[in-house]
């Protein structure tokens, strides 16, 4: 089955930690992108990839540090310069960059303990 | 600057009782308008994509349309498993989501 996974499910770190969260996508999709979820606001955009060994800043990048070194992973690094990490983070591919449909992984919840 | 309004932010329907769901939006240059379902603690899941006004797309008791200023989901007959939050997103030169509407429909 084509999809996308995020691993871990959940993630808890503590203070002054990095952390990194895993996304792999079989869906052959060139473009790969990171956001965040908090409560009562709608997913914001933190890094974004339209190809390999390529990634653009999205709107919330600070503290946020990612790669693309191959077609299929796109990992995120949440760095001790984050001031308020704990949130829902979801993982996405498109066919390309466009105004292709994204489709989402399941999520990480991060907690900074 | 691209905005995303989704209203209302919470909807409590009774199993049969059809309603519609709201998302009102300014773009400079409509690139598509997307509607996911996202239940709660899981990804967001892909329902549809509209271009242009005047367009519709239905699936099972969902039905969406878009006019030049505004895009509804339309909710037929909803079961309790229609429960999730909705969520609305539109690209211009970037795509923007909103809050998303929260639906629970009690049997």
């Amino acid at each position: 089955d084509g999809g996308i996974t995020q691993s871990p499910k959940y993630l808890f770190r503590k203070e002054g930690q990095n952390v990194t969260l895993s996304c792999e996508q079989n869906l052959n999709h060139d473009a790969m992108y990171w956001y965040r979820q908090d409560p009562g606001q709608g997913l914001r955009l933190i890094y974004y990839s339209q190809i390999v060994n390529d990634f653009q800043k999205g709107d919330i990048a600070e503290g946020y540090s990612v790669s693309r070194e191959k077609k299929e992973s796109f990992p995120l690094t949440v760095t001790s310069a984050q001031k308020n990490p704990t949130a829902f983070y979801l993982c996405a591919s498109s066919l390309s960059g466009s105004a292709d449909t994204q489709y989402f992984g399941p999520g990480t919840r991060l907690t900074v303990l | 600057e691209d905005q995303v309004t989704q209203s209302p932010e919470a909807l409590r329907l009774q199993e049969g009782e059809s309603s519609s769901l709201n998302c009102s939006y300014t773009v400079s240059g409509l690139r598509g308008l997307f509607w996911y379902r996202q239940d709660p603690g899981k990804g967001p899941e892909f329902l549809f994509t509209l271009y242009s006004a005047g367009e519709e797309k239905e699936k099972e008791r969902l039905k969406a349309t878009l006019t030049k200023k505004e895009s509804f989901l339309h909710i037929t007959a909803p079961k309790p498993e229609d429960s999730a939050t909705y969520l609305c997103a539109v690209r211009g030169n970037k795509l923007v989501f909103g809050a998303g509407t929260i639906l629970r429909v009690k049997s």
